[in-house]
């Protein structure tokens, strides 16, 4: 079963600080991606990345930032946190092999409040 | 703008009856679509998918069916079970094979034993 680990489920930040979210996947995936998830609004994809050190922006990338500095590993950073960065975060993976059918696994999530 | 398309966000269901979701999309090249489930405190997990090419898929008590010529298309959960009281996302993506994913918003289904 693939796993995809978000390092914290629950984490409460100040306005200003810098905030890392990290990701780790088991599956050897070339695709990963960040998503937040926030009432009546869906899933909007913030970044994401196809191979080591390459990213992607998504359709919500102002005030974030990313890196993937290993193959298994995905990083979200809040530049400069902001009250309207409170949100589910939740990060997914996915093989290349299978093509556009192939589905993302997800991580549980990370409950973000920014203060 | 919204390229996916979820409308009525929730849906009430008697258990054994059948749930019918649908969705919309407006990007006519999206080849590629699915479903996702998602409980709270979990992230969404992948329920079925369907091709272009076909018009419908079926997966036990979950079937697909795609109406590409009205960009629609629509999730039927037969029979529903209190086990499928969850949030229900539509995903879409094109044929460029990068995976990118274009979700609605999602239907909130609560079926009541």
């Amino acid at each position: 079963d693939v796993k995809v680990t978000q390092s914290s489920r629950y984490l409460v930040k100040r306005t200003g600080e810098k905030v890392f979210l990290e990701c780790v996947q088991d599956m050897d995936h070339e695709n990963m991606f960040w998503y937040r998830q926030d009432p009546g609004l869906g899933l909007r994809l913030i970044y994401f990345s196809y191979d080591v050190k390459m990213k992607e922006k998504g359709d919500i990338p102002e005030g974030y930032s990313v890196s993937r500095e290993k193959k298994e590993r995905f990083s979200l950073i809040l530049e400069s946190a902001s009250t309207n960065q409170t949100s589910m975060y939740l990060c997914a993976s996915s093989s290349r092999d299978r093509g556009p059918l192939q589905p993302q696994h997800f991580g549980d999530g990370t409950r973000l409040s920014i203060l | 703008d919204q390229q996916v398309k979820q409308n009525s966000p929730s849906l009430s269901v008697q258990e054994g009856r059948i749930s019918i979701l649908n969705c919309d999309y407006t990007n006519s090249m999206f080849d590629y679509f699915l479903w996702y489930k998602k409980y709270p405190a979990e992230g969404p997990t992948f329920l079925i998918s369907i091709s272009s090419i076909k018009d419908k898929n079926e997966d036990g008590r979950f079937t697909v069916f795609l109406n590409k010529s009205a960009k629609h298309l629509s999730l039927h959960i037969v029979p529903s079970q209190p086990g499928d009281s969850a949030v229900y996302f539509c995903a879409a993506s094109d044929r460029n094979g990068n995976n990118r994913l274009a979700f609605g918003k999602g239907n909130q289904v609560v079926v009541i034993p």
